[in-house]
């Protein structure tokens, strides 16, 4: 049964610094993974998706990096912001069609104004 | 562009009543998914639909049950309500090849 960890659990950082959110999964046999972000009682916004042939996906500020062979994938977050204080969640999707996501727990993020 | 859609966004309901959520996924999309993430917890997934047919099964109550209709809006029907069922519920809707869209969710809470 596949599982998926997220480190730090939570992470307190002052504005403009740089940062890792950390992903693992125990079974490398995935067909993608996403990252969400979710604020505080609201619904998941998709932040990037990387297939499991690919290694990295960059949005903006957002660097999202995938191992598949040793099961982890990073969130970089780079010149952070109050606005990206939100919780970041990692999820993967197994090959196959109509297959459902496995969410790790999330890393709740605050950025320091 | 368009997104998923649910409704209601909230619903109380009191214990051993009914409850319908309702979802209208992206068009073209063919899976169908719904969660539910209690307080503090990561989305669980109950239960998928691909090409209107039900798919995976997965921690759903007896109580719960789904559907997607013909014109690929999917329905989760929650009986017998109780205080444990009080969570947010999200739809997501994927193409194989592409990630999921996740709606805005509807908050149930049992009172």
């Amino acid at each position: 049964k596949q599982e998926v960890t997220q480190i730090p659990a939570a992470l307190s950082v002052p504005e403009g610094e740089n940062l890792v959110l950390n992903c693992s999964f125990t079974d490398s046999a995935i067909y993608n993974l996403q990252w969400f972000r979710q604020d505080p009682g609201k619904g998941l916004t998709s932040l990037l998706l990387i297939q499991s042939s690919q290694r990295e996906q960059t949005s903006g500020r957002l660097n999202a990096s995938l191992d598949k062979s040793s099961g982890r994938s990073t969130l970089y977050i780079a010149a952070s912001q109050p606005g990206d204080s939100a919780t970041y969640l990692c999820a993967v999707r197994p090959p196959g069609s109509a297959r459902q996501l496995t969410f790790g727990s999330g890393t709740q993020l605050t950025v320091l104004p | 562009a368009a997104g998923v859609i649910q409704s209601p966004r909230h619903l109380i309901k009191e214990k051993r009543e009914t409850a319908t959520l309702k979802c209208y996924p992206i068009p073209r999309h063919d899976t169908v998914y719904w969660y539910q993430q209690g307080p503090g917890q990561d989305p669980q997934f109950l239960i998928s639909f691909y090409e209107k047919m039900q798919s995976d099964k997965g921690s759903i109550p007896d109580r719960f049950s789904a559907q997607q209709f013909s014109d690929y809006h999917s329905e989760l029907n929650m009986s017998s309500l109780e205080l444990g069922d009080s969570a947010l519920y999200f739809c997501a809707s994927s193409l194989i090849s592409y990630g999921y869209t996740f709606g805005s969710g509807t908050r149930l809470t049992v009172v």
